[in-house]
């Protein structure tokens, strides 16, 4: 059964910092995995998706990367701003699962001005 | 750009009653998914629909039913709900069964 794992569960950096985010995941047999963003109590907005022939994605300070074989992506987020302060989700779509998205627990991000 | 829409976004509902969530996803897709998350928690895959057939079944109670209809939209049938129904539903969109998944702002469900 699939698993995603994402740590740390907490991360508080100061204003400007580069950072990465970690996710595992335990069958390399995966179709894609995305990236999330959520706002407490709110909706889920799609940030990065890397298809599992990809290595990474970039999308302005973002950049996500893709090792299929290690069972390993990271969001690397540069020169961090008060307004990313978040929940970021690592997802993935087993492939063998069809089409449903399993989600790791999140890394709570907090970015002081 | 057109969003994925639900309704409604709040709804309080007490033990035992039914509920219906709807949702509309972005023109010319055609897969829906429901998703529900409850509090603290990553998001459990419930269902999916495909050219408005089911794709997909996940952790569904069976006191839940879900369809979606000829104009691609879906709802989600919760009946004799519980307090541990109380959560974010959320429906997600995407054109094919293998592409980005567009998530919507939710429903969040409280039982009383």
């Amino acid at each position: 059964k699939q698993e995603v794992t994402q740590i740390p569960a907490a991360l508080s950096v100061p204003e400007g910092e580069n950072l990465v985010l970690n996710c595992s995941f335990t069958d390399s047999a995966i179709y894609n995995l995305q990236w999330f963003r959520q706002d407490p109590g709110k909706g889920l907005t799609s940030l990065l998706l890397i298809q599992s022939s990809q290595r990474e994605q970039t999308s302005g300070r973002l950049n996500a990367s893709l090792d299929k074989s290690s069972g390993r992506s990271t969001l690397y987020i540069a020169a961090s701003q008060p307004g990313d302060s978040a929940t970021y989700l690592c997802a993935v779509r087993p492939h063998q699962a069809g089409t449903a998205l399993i989600f790791g627990k999140g890394t709570t991000l907090s970015v002081s001005s | 750009a057109a969003g994925v829409i639900q309704s409604p976004r709040h709804l309080i509902k007490e033990k035992r009653e039914t509920a219906t969530l709807k949702c509309y996803p972005i023109p010319r897709h055609d897969t829906v998914y429901w998703y529900q998350q409850g509090p603290g928690q990553d998001p459990q895959f419930l269902i999916s629909f495909y050219e408005k057939m089911q794709s997909d079944k996940g952790s569904i109670p069976d006191r839940f039913s879900a369809q979606q209809f000829s104009d691609y939209h879906s709802e989600l049938n919760m009946s004799s709900l519980e307090l541990g129904d109380s959560a974010l539903y959320f429906c997600a969109s995407s054109q094919g069964r293998g592409y980005e998944q567009y998530f919507g702002p939710g429903t969040r469900l409280t039982v009383t």
